[in-house]
């Protein structure tokens, strides 16, 4: 059972075109990570929400967290090729002193110049 | 600042050995997580680490296992190797707690013929 699901997983656009991406559970998360991957490297963490109806700005890119801290999305405003990754949502279910993330299905995204 | 390293970056095994991946965290980091990333999905959880004991554990059989060194360094050790182990194994290092965001290296990408 897939307990984050990303849609689109596949998107192709074109340089200076928007796009969001969006990140769906039932469950509820204490806070929502998103990463980017880019091929033979590792997630690189973008950004932490952590408040219901929480809004970061990171340059061009805007994430929000849902109200009910069960979905988030992510907005790029006139993309660049430099923004071609995996886009990866991971939400923090744990309790305690454990951080276990759970990680949503993935985004492809390919910017063409 | 060191970020988080693994070693080796690269191996071949067959199917029935063991195979022992390497991890050093990011300095003041506490906490180590192990994650499974097969082709095409994003990462899953495998176990976590804080002060040299298990703290969490994924949907792994027992012949995942892993260390913690007091230096915070930590081993994720897999035995009788099948086929389906093939996959981008990654280290992630996080102070541990609650919403602490978690820092991975670029993983060690196991193939197993």
């Amino acid at each position: 059972t897939q307990l984050l699901e990303q849609s689109p997983q596949f998107l192709s656009i074109q340089e200076g075109e928007n796009l969001t991406v969006y990140c769906n559970s039932s469950s509820v998360f204490s806070s929502l990570q998103w990463y980017r991957q880019e091929p033979g490297e590792g997630p690189v963490l973008l950004v932490t929400v952590v408040t219901g109806g929480e809004v970061k700005k990171l340059k061009r890119l805007t994430f929000q967290f849902g109200d009910a801290r069960k979905d988030s999305s992510l907005h790029i405003t006139a993309a660049q090729p430099g923004d071609t990754g995996l886009y990866l949502c991971a939400g923090d279910r744990s309790g305690g002193a454990t951080n276990k993330l759970i990680f949503g299905t993935g985004t492809l995204l390919a910017v063409q110049p | 600042e060191t970020g988080v390293t693994q070693s080796p970056t690269h191996l071949i095994k067959t199917r029935g050995q063991q195979v022992t991946l390497r991890c050093s965290s990011q300095s003041g980091h506490n906490t180590v997580s192990w994650y499974q990333q097969a082709l095409g999905q994003g990462p899953q959880f495998i176990f976590q680490y804080y002060r040299e004991e298990e703290n969490g554990r994924g949907n792994f059989p027992p012949r995942f296992s892993g260390l913690q060194f007091p230096n915070y360094s930590s081993e994720l050790n897999v035995n009788a190797l099948e086929l389906d182990d093939s996959a981008l194994y990654l280290c992630a290092s996080s102070q541990g707690g609650r919403n602490q965001p978690q820092h991975f290296g670029d993983g060690t990408r196991l193939s197993i013929l």
